[in-house]
């Protein structure tokens, strides 16, 4: 139990295009997402938490015009960069809690690794 | 601000040894601490969790340990195998209500075989 799945695995794109990322909770309902980055040789850098059918709330620095988070359900929220470039290249990973552990145990995606051209 | 440290950044060992990680935090009002791995353009996967309560969680050949008055975790690694070199990041939560997970920078193992 307390898989996350993560779609796309990886993703090319064009500056200045949107891109779109899903992060799914496929064996329980997650009451809290989250978002983080990864550099290369560096560790993960929360983004932004993300409560079902509320506002994501955004770690300082993080421009939410241009990190769009939706989290329409309990199993499904959404990361959408919005007119990216190429310092937006990263490794995007999200995160849920709320599964069968009650230690607040968040449970990792795969990942998603984003390049702007 | 909570700072969460691993040193060594990396480690090369030969096949068949005996491993210590250590991880140390600032701020001991934790919840919880998780150890976790991380292989090459992959994600996390989570290895053992040790609650504020709690000493120490033992999985297999892993065996963690928590002392949070002094700000310090190890993770033991028995009998180490070129299969377990990976990356390995600690992380804490606050016990502040925050569900906010706090990365160290992770340290890079390379089990020779």
């Amino acid at each position: 139990g307390a898989v996350v799945s993560q779609h796309p695995s990886w993703v090319i794109c064009k500056s200045g295009t949107s891109v779109k990322i899903e992060c799914r909770s496929l064996d329980f309902q997650a009451t809290t997402m989250f978002w983080y980055r990864q550099f290369p040789k560096q560790s993960l850098m929360l983004m932004a938490t993300s409560n079902e059918g509320s506002k994501a709330t955004y770690e300082q620095g993080v421009e939410k015009d241009k990190f769009l988070i939706n989290h329409a359900s309990l199993t499904l929220s959404t990361l959408t960069v919005t007119s990216a470039h190429p310092e937006d290249s990263s490794f995007y990973i999200c995160s849920a809690s709320g599964g069968p552990s009650s230690y607040n145990e968040q449970f990792f995606g795969p990942g998603t690794r984003l390049t702007v051209l | 601000k909570q700072e969460v440290t691993q040193i060594p950044a990396a480690l090369s060992v030969p096949e068949g040894e005996n491993l210590v990680l250590n991880c140390s935090f600032t701020d001991s009002a934790i919840y919880n601490l998780q150890w976790f791995r991380q292989d090459p353009g992959k994600g996390l996967t989570s290895l053992l969790l040790i609650q504020s309560s709690q000493r120490e969680q033992t999985s297999g050949r892993l065996n963690a340990s928590l002392d949070k008055s002094s700000g310090r975790s190890t993770l033991y690694i028995a009998a180490s195998q070129p299969g377990d070199s990976a990356t390995y990041l600690c992380a804490v939560l606050g016990s502040g209500g925050s569900e906010k997970l706090v990365f160290g920078k992770g340290m890079k193992l390379t089990v020779n075989p």
